[in-house]
Formats: C-alpha cells, structure tokens, sequence
C-alpha cells in the first residue's frame, strides 16, 4: 500500500463550489504539506503543517484552508472553487527538520469549469 | 531567501547520451539540496540529496549530482539515458529556519530512440 494517498485523483467540478481534497499517510511523519503544480511554474507552497496543532501559511495560500485532523491526515479546501485554481495538487510528508527528504502523494488534478 | 534557478525548461537526448540538468541556487550558508523526478502520472520521488561531506553525491537510477559552492550549482548527470528517464526533474534547495524546500521550475526531459 502506498504510504502517502491522496482522494480523489481526479476531481471535476463548477465556479463556486466547496471542494476538499483529502490526504493520508501511513509513515508515521509530523511534517504535512499541500503543494499546487502548474505547468512552468514547478511547486508552489500552499500550507504547511508541523504536527496536529500547528498550522502555517505558504506561498499561495489566498483561497485556501487546511485542517490537520490527525497525525496523519491533512485535508485542502477550496471554499468557493474558481478556474484559476485548476491544476496538480500533492501532498507531501517529511519526518522532522534538518532537510530531510519529502514524500510525496499521486496527486490530485482538479479542473474548476 | 533561498531560491532555485533550472535553466532549461526542456532537454532532449538521444537513448544511450549523457546527460547534465543545471540547477543554481540562491542561499546564505551551506544549503540542503535535492533532485526530485516526476513520472507521468506520478507524485515525486526522491533522486538524491546533498547535505554535507562529499560534493559528488550518488542517487538511484544511476544518477549523480555534484555541488559546486563557487558557483552555487547542483547539477544533475547521468552517463547514459534509457527511454525510461523520460520524466520531469525537480532541483529543490532547503535550510532556512523552517527547513522547508523551495522548487525549481522543472526540467523536462525527452528521451529519443
């Protein structure tokens, strides 16, 4: 079993609507991220999570929010979804500081009509 | 600010070419680097990291990437491609307070017969 997922895969969805987006891991890590990818433009930063009640903006976090519901699980919302959001979204998981590597989710694409 | 330059938004080998994927970084003091690869369809996976010690730094897939402080470079080589190396390839540099990454925009790269 894959030790980051990531539901849905694929989403579909309308101008307006609430979308969450879920992520899960089984590694045991405290370090949760939610990354945007776009072509050209790499990975882009969205929020951060250093354990259940630590919670901190990114790059890009404008028309987004984030809940840490458990070690290991941390959901992106999308509160009024509109095109411009349309893209990749990964997850990711690192075991503490100290530039240890991430591991990354399949990823999500959303498409926002 | 820690920042990543990849140069080459595209590169195109020959199957059995080397290769070399030029990254430049932007950080104070001695920084963590890392190569990512992205498979189509896939989520991240680590290639390999430099952190101290040896500036020529092993990966799998038989790749190697060299750190070069005078010239803040992290390039990334390969002796010779295989068709299955197609893929995108993420430079990533990390060692501010937060230890988070900053990516790069990518390299694709295209591998011909």
């Amino acid at each position: 079993d894959a030790d980051v997922t990531q539901t849905p895969r694929n989403r579909i969805t309308k101008t307006g609507k609430r979308i969450m987006l879920e992520c899960s891991q089984t590694k045991g890590h405290d370090r949760m991220y939610w990354y945007r990818q776009d072509p050209g433009l790499g990975l882009r930063l969205i929020y951060y999570s250093f354990d259940v009640k630590d919670i901190n903006k990114g790059e890009i976090s404008d028309g987004y929010s984030v809940s840490r519901q458990a070690q290991a699980k941390f959901s992106l919302s999308l509160e009024s979804a509109i095109p411009n959001q349309t893209a990749l979204y990964f997850c990711a998981t690192s075991d503490g500081p100290s530039g240890n590597e991430q591991f990354f989710g399949p990823g999500t694409r959303l498409t926002v009509l | 600010a820690q920042s990543v330059t990849q140069p080459d938004i595209h590169i195109t080998v020959s199957e059995g070419a080397s290769l070399e994927l030029r990254c430049n970084y932007s950080y104070g003091a001695t920084p963590y680097l890392f190569w990512y690869v992205q498979s189509p369809g896939q989520g991240l996976q680590l290639l390999l990291k430099y952190f101290s010690g040896d500036t020529l730094v092993q990966g799998i897939k038989g790749f190697e990437a060299e750190f070069k402080r005078s010239q803040s470079s992290f390039n990334l080589r390969k002796p010779s491609v295989h068709w299955s190396d197609a893929a995108e390839y993420f430079c990533a540099v990390g060692g501010d307070r937060s230890y988070i990454p900053t990516f790069g925009r990518g390299t694709s790269l295209i591998v011909h017969p």
